[in-house]
């Protein structure tokens, strides 16, 4: 079963401009991650954000958690036409292995040139 | 790129038949998990493999069975197929303790 929903579902945006993907999930985490995906292929790890943090930056991307509202949203700043892949949320639960992932549906996003 | 591997690329198989998937993990990792992702969805949990014992399962029936080889390299096996097996597969490796996967480029099966 899906852990997380992501919102939008597909986002379409110019080159230059920022990019906001949310994720809702439903119980409680031990951390959240977000991936990419590039055309159906594998899936390349962004971003992790444990639940006792609020905020986290790697290069253009910002990630926040707000554990009260079970929620977080990614934030990619300047896209670049190779951004245009699906952004997935996941969430792993306290005591779980860091390798049972639960994932949303994604985030399509599109940046035209 | 990630170090992770994963061999066919593309299967096609019928209804009823039996498929072994393959990965080979990336260098210095000791633990492998296998997703399912239908079209259009976020993968989905199998199973994981760690010192080549299943340590972890989502909710799939037993037909979907695995193994890890002393070289951390990892099989997937699915038995009796059924048209809804039909997906992408993904392998992904990490170590112990760390909380990063990373993953393989996938092997999609089609069951007609």
């Amino acid at each position: 079963s899906q852990q997380g929903e992501e919102d939008p579902q597909a986002l379409s945006i110019q080159e230059g401009e920022n990019a906001t993907m949310n994720c809702s999930y439903k119980t409680s985490i031990n951390n959240l991650q977000w991936y990419r995906q590039n055309s159906g292929r594998g899936l390349v790890h962004l971003i992790l954000i444990r639940s006792n943090e609020r905020e986290k930056h790697s290069g253009r991307l910002r990630v926040t958690l707000d554990t009260s509202k079970k929620s977080s949203s990614l934030l990619i700043t300047a896209s670049r036409a190779a951004d245009t892949a699906s952004y997935f949320c996941a969430t792993v639960a306290p005591g779980a292995g860091s390798y049972q992932l639960t994932f949303g549906k994604g985030t399509k996003l599109s940046v035209i040139p | 790129e990630t170090g992770v591997t994963q061999s066919p690329t593309h299967l096609i198989k019928t209804r009823g038949q039996q498929v072994t998937l393959r990965c080979s993990s990336q260098s210095g990792h000791n633990t492998v998990s296998w997703y399912q992702q239908a079209l259009g969805q976020g993968p989905q949990f199998i199973f994981q493999y760690y010192r080549e014992e299943e340590n972890g399962r989502g909710n799939f029936p037993p037909r979907f069975s695995g193994l890890q080889f002393p070289n951390y390299s990892s099989e997937l096996n699915v038995n009796a197929l059924e048209l809804d097996d039909s997906a992408l597969y993904l392998c992904a490796s990490g170590r112990v303790g760390t909380d990063t996967q990373y993953f393989g480029p996938g092997t999609r099966l089609t069951v007609l």
